[in-house]
């Protein structure tokens, strides 16, 4: 069975710190992407990644950054906190790019920002 | 722009009642259709997927979904709830030919009253 690790369930930052959210998926998937979940809003995709060192931006990039300097491990960066940060961050994996390979998700990240 | 709209955001049933959330989605082309389950605490979890083939898909727990290609819709049914339903919907959709970006709607809230 696919695990997909998130290293937090739950974070508390300050505005302006820079914010390190790392998932480890143990299933050799070549893609891993980063969601957001706001209520109301459902999921939108902030950034994702089809290969080490390959990313591409999602729907809602601005403020973030990513780094997957291995296949197993994708992290999400923050590199200036804000409120409107304040939300619950999912990462996912596939084993191939397209509808054919559904997300394997992991448990979230809920990030506050004061 | 692709985009998904679940119509139902929280809805409240009582045990053994029929459940229907609905689910159109936005885009010109082939796509594949998902269904994905939150319950408490827990991370997403594929419910069930229509690629191609037959309209009416089966998945885990007894629920089903239909896609009318004319309505460009997907929506979830299942004929009696259970208490252990509660839990946050999403339906998501993406492009056949498109690679990555699987776009999920605004998420429904079910609550089963036992």
């Amino acid at each position: 069975d696919v695990k997909v690790t998130q290293s937090s369930r739950y974070l508390v930052k300050r505005t302006g710190e820079k914010v390190f959210l790392e998932c480890v998926q143990d299933m050799d998937h070549e893609n891993m992407f980063w969601y957001r979940q706001d209520p109301g809003l459902g999921l939108r995709l902030i950034y994702f990644s089809y290969d080490v060192k390959m990313k591409e931006k999602g729907d809602i990039p601005e403020g973030y950054s990513v780094s997957r300097e291995k296949k197993e491990r994708f992290s999400l960066i923050l590199e200036s906190a804000s409120t409107n940060q304040t939300s619950m961050y999912l990462c996912a994996s596939s084993l191939r790019l397209g509808g054919n390979s559904p997300l394997h998700f992991g448990n979230g990240t809920r990030l506050t920002v004061t | 722009a692709q985009s998904v709209s679940q119509h139902n955001h929280h809805v409240i049933l009582s045990e053994a009642a029929s459940l229907e959330l609905g689910c159109n989605y936005s885009y010109g082309g082939t796509v594949n259709l998902f269904w994905y389950v939150q319950y408490p605490g827990q991370h997403l979890q594929l419910l069930l997927k229509y690629f191609s083939g037959d309209p009416l898909v089966k998945g885990i727990k007894g629920f089903e979904a239909e896609f009318i290609k004319s309505k460009f819709s997907f929506n979830l049914r299942k004929p009696s709830v259970q208490w252990s339903d509660t839990a946050e919907y999403f339906c998501a959709v993406i492009g056949s030919s498109n690679t990555g970006k699987l776009i999920f709607g605004q998420g429904t809230t079910l609550q089963v009253k036992p």
